[in-house]
């Protein structure tokens, strides 16, 4: 079945620690995503990826970095300078970077720092 | 700036009652409009694009239509199952990334 996968579905994390959520897709979707989204507020981007070794910030970058070395991958380090990182993170693909192609999302994973 | 805008932002129906879900959208040169759903603890399921004001797509119990300042996501005689949040996202004015709405919870009891 082609989907998205994220692992692990809940992180705990300690203050001062990085961690790294995985992002994987089987669609063969040029263009890959990362949100966040904390209770009562909508997905906020931070992170886009349109093509392999290029990605661009979103409206919430700072504490966060992300690389795509592989079409298929895109995984998230949540950094130590991430003030507030307890949150549900999102993945998403889509087939093109046109925002007028659906995107397609993975289940998530739960952070939450201790 | 661009900025969307759901209303209500939590919906109580019986089984059987008819209700609007309403987004309200400031975006210039809309390049599509999407609306998901999405249960507690999972990720957003897409649902429909809409694309010029005028449109309308059907799946089921849900029909979602579009004007140039509004969406719709018309739920007609729901079930229990229809309980779930629906977002709402236009495409931004760069045409690079989807706004979302901070969504309407819809709880539909039997």
């Amino acid at each position: 079945d082609g989907g998205i996968t994220q692992s692990p579905k809940y992180l705990f994390r300690k203050e001062g620690q990085n961690v790294t959520l995985s992002c994987e897709q089987n669609l063969n979707h040029d263009a890959m995503y990362w949100y966040r989204q904390d209770p009562g507020q909508g997905l906020r981007l931070i992170y886009y990826s349109q093509i392999v070794n290029d990605f661009q910030k979103g409206d919430i970058a700072e504490g966060y970095s992300v690389s795509r070395e592989k079409k298929e991958s895109f995984p998230l380090t949540v950094t130590s300078a991430q003030k507030n990182p307890t949150a549900f993170y999102l993945c998403a693909s889509t087939l093109t970077g046109a925002s007028y192609n659906e995107q397609f999302f993975g289940p998530g994973t739960r952070l939450t720092v201790l | 700036e661009d900025q969307v805008t759901q209303s209500p932002e939590a919906l109580r129906l019986q089984e059987g009652e008819s209700s609007s879900l309403n987004c309200s959208y400031t975006v210039s040169g809309l390049r599509g409009l999407f609306w998901y759903r999405q249960d507690p603890g999972k990720g957003p399921e897409f649902l429909f694009t809409l694309y010029s004001a005028g449109e309308e797509k059907e799946k089921e119990r849900l029909k979602a239509t579009l004007t140039k300042k509004e969406s719709f996501l018309h739920i007609t005689a729901p079930k229990p199952e229809d309980s779930a949040t629906y977002l709402c996202a236009p495409s931004n004015q760069a045409g690079t990334a989807l706004i979302f709405g901070k969504g309407t919870t819809l709880s539909v009891s039997s």
